[in-house]
This record gives C-alpha cells, structure tokens and sequence, in this order.
C-alpha cells in the first residue's frame, strides 16, 4: 500500500505567522511520531500518538508547538508565532505496533523555512 | 536518557570497495534496538538495517552488514561492494525495547561514493 505522505512538501513563512503540517500514515498504522531535523542535527523526537491514549509530548520545544491527530489517523502539527529558529524539517513516522516488525516507516518530511 | 554518537561526519568510498561507518550509544538498559536509515536528498528515511540487543550474531541485509559490540557499545555499519546510489546520510539509531518508545538518533555521516 502508499506509504506515510507528508503535505506541504515545502512552506515558506514569514517569522509570526502560524503554519500547519500535515501527516497521512499509513493505513492501519497504530502509532504516529513526529520528528525535527535542523540543519546538521539528526532527528529529534517532537511528540507521539498511539490510538486513543493521551499523546507523548514530552519532545515539544515550546508551547507555541502542539499537534493532533483526528480519527487515529491524520495529524497536524501546528506552530504558531513562528520563529527563525523552528526553520528545519518536519518528518513524520508511522508504525503498526501490532505487527510483525515493529519498524518505523518515515514521510518524506515537510521542509519549512521562516523568513 | 540514552545517546548516540556517529564521530564521522563525512565518508567517501571508491565504487565497489567497502566502507564502515561508526556508531557508538550509551544507554543503562539491557533490552534495546539498534538501527541504521539511510537518508538520499529525496528526505525519505529509509530502514537499511536492525538489530535486536539480545541477539548476538550480527544482522546483515545483502550488501550491509552490522558489527555490533554490545559491551563496548558500538554499532558500526559495513558496506560492501559500494553503489552510485549508496550516497547518502547514514543516520544511526536507538530504541528502548518497547515497541512504542520513540527513536534516538545521532547526528549522522554523509557517504559519498566516487566513481
């Protein structure tokens, strides 16, 4: 089946503006990660789903981050009053826990720039 | 909380020859996974290998392979008979051992392969 898609692919915004990151996992994945990867830096876990439980969002920078996830499928990951510094990748994994390798499947990422 | 290091923030390799790429992590726990994601510009990470902490013998996926020194804490990952596409960041991970803990990743290793 498609794999974990990410949208918008890239989003340029000017620092203030809020913005919204969108993750469709994979069909039937249980569990949802997001991540952030700034320039020259691995990943860095942000926040995790799993099913109807409260999410992980011991990963959050700061309070202007929080995300959803509607339904245990799509999530949003919003930013508001962004800043320079949230500039990097957002990059969204999905994993089904109930399954044979528990191996998480990343998105191509959302790369956003604030000017 | 858990660590990992990756001392090598670029590599090069001659087509067909063999490169190794250094890990090492620290952690307090006995039960963990380790994983190596390759990274092309594309974004997508892509899963290139795993290994289970309680297993001994080293896990191999056709042209990688892992030398992983539970003791020592090191998890290197060998590539044989180098490709044009092997090019990429090589990031290396770690897991708790429930399945539902997020990833710890280093900084990662740019590969680049010389023709």
């Amino acid at each position: 089946g498609a794999g974990v898609s990410q949208s918008p692919s890239n989003k340029v915004t000017e620092k203030g503006k809020d913005v919204e990151l969108r993750c469709d996992p994979i069909s039937g994945h249980t569990a949802l990660y997001w991540y952030r990867q700034s320039l020259g830096q691995g990943l860095e876990f942000l926040i995790y789903f799993q099913g109807n439980s409260a999410p992980d969002k011991s990963g959050l920078p700061s309070d202007r981050f929080s995300a959803e996830r509607t339904g245990g499928s799509v999530s949003t990951l919003t930013i508001q009053r962004t800043q320079q510094e949230d500039s990097a990748v957002y990059l969204c994994a999905s994993i089904d826990l109930a399954g044979v390798t528990d191996t998480q499947y990343f998105g191509p990422g959302t790369r956003l720039t604030v000017l | 909380a858990q660590t990992v290091t990756q001392s090598q923030p670029e590599m090069s390799v001659q087509e067909a020859e063999t490169v190794t790429l250094s890990c090492t992590y620290d952690t307090s726990e006995s039960d963990y996974y380790l994983f190596w994601y390759k990274q092309p510009p594309s974004r997508q990470m892509i899963l290139v290998i795993r290994q289970e902490a309680y297993k001994q013998q080293n896990a191999t996926e056709n042209r990688f392979s892992v030398n992983f020194q539970k003791a020592a804490k090191s998890f290197s990952l060998k590539i044989s008979d180098s490709q044009l596409g092997d090019a990429a960041m090589y990031f290396c991970a770690y897991r708790s051992a429930p399945g539902n803990t997020p990833l710890v990743f280093g900084k990662g290793t740019r590969l680049s392969v010389i023709a």
